[in-house]
């Protein structure tokens, strides 16, 4: 049984319309990530929030915001999507402490836009 | 930057083969290594976590080494069997807990 969900896990979307990418952890994770994935390409994280109302930009710079107002829920928004933006969409969550588990991964968002 | 070198991209095997693949990374202010295992559809789930030199990880025929002074950790599987294929990701730590990623080794066992 999951315990990070992404919603939708696929979405074909026109040029120019606002989507909002959903993702929400049970586990209580301060820490939670956005990674996006072009095929045969390296994971880049575009987002990542360390609590509460705490939001960064990762490595690769994004047209996406993100928000962290609540510890579960973490939600990426694109304003006007565009075919460059077709990627896959992964959120992620930690507890981090040295020599434990890792992150936990949602399955993913797959996003086409037309 | 901190680059992750996963080799090779793909991989094709028969059923029974064993395998193995390397992750390369930064030696220098080593914190600890990551791997995944990514099957189509799914969420990446950990395998393991690997944090001291020499360290030797094994789950089932899954097994992994690492070498922190060179840079590196191979990825072994033996005896492959269809339910094996996927990519595998390997992900260097770095202090503060976020991570950097390999592009992956798609492996395909085929029957």
């Amino acid at each position: 049984e999951a315990d990070i969900y992404q919603t939708p896990r696929y979405l074909v979307i026109g040029t120019g319309k606002k989507i909002t990418l959903e993702c929400s952890q049970t586990m209580g994770h301060d820490k939670m990530y956005w990674y996006q994935q072009d095929p045969g390409m390296e994971l880049h994280l575009i987002h990542y929030s360390y609590g509460v109302n705490s939001t960064e930009k990762g490595d690769l710079s994004s047209e996406s915001t993100v928000s962290r107002i609540r510890t579960e829920h973490f939600p990426l928004t694109l304003e006007s999507a565009r075919p460059s933006h077709t990627s896959q969409y992964l959120c992620a969550s930690s507890e981090f402490d040295r020599g434990r588990d890792g992150y936990t991964f949602g399955s993913g968002t797959r996003l086409t836009v037309v | 930057i901190l680059n992750v070198e996963q080799s090779p991209q793909s991989l094709h095997v028969q059923e029974g083969d064993s395998t193995n693949f390397t992750c390369s990374f930064p030696s220098s202010n080593f914190y600890a290594l990551h791997w995944y295992r990514w099957e189509t559809a799914k969420s990446p789930e950990a395998l393991f976590v690997m944090t001291l030199n020499g360290d030797e990880k094994k789950k089932g025929r899954i097994s992994a080494t690492l070498n922190t002074k060179e840079g590196y950790s191979y990825l072994y599987i033996k005896g492959s069997q269809p339910e094996d294929s996927a990519t595998y990701l390997c992900a260097f730590e770095v202090p503060g807990g976020d991570m950097r990623f390999g592009a992956g080794t798609r492996l395909t066992v085929k029957p």
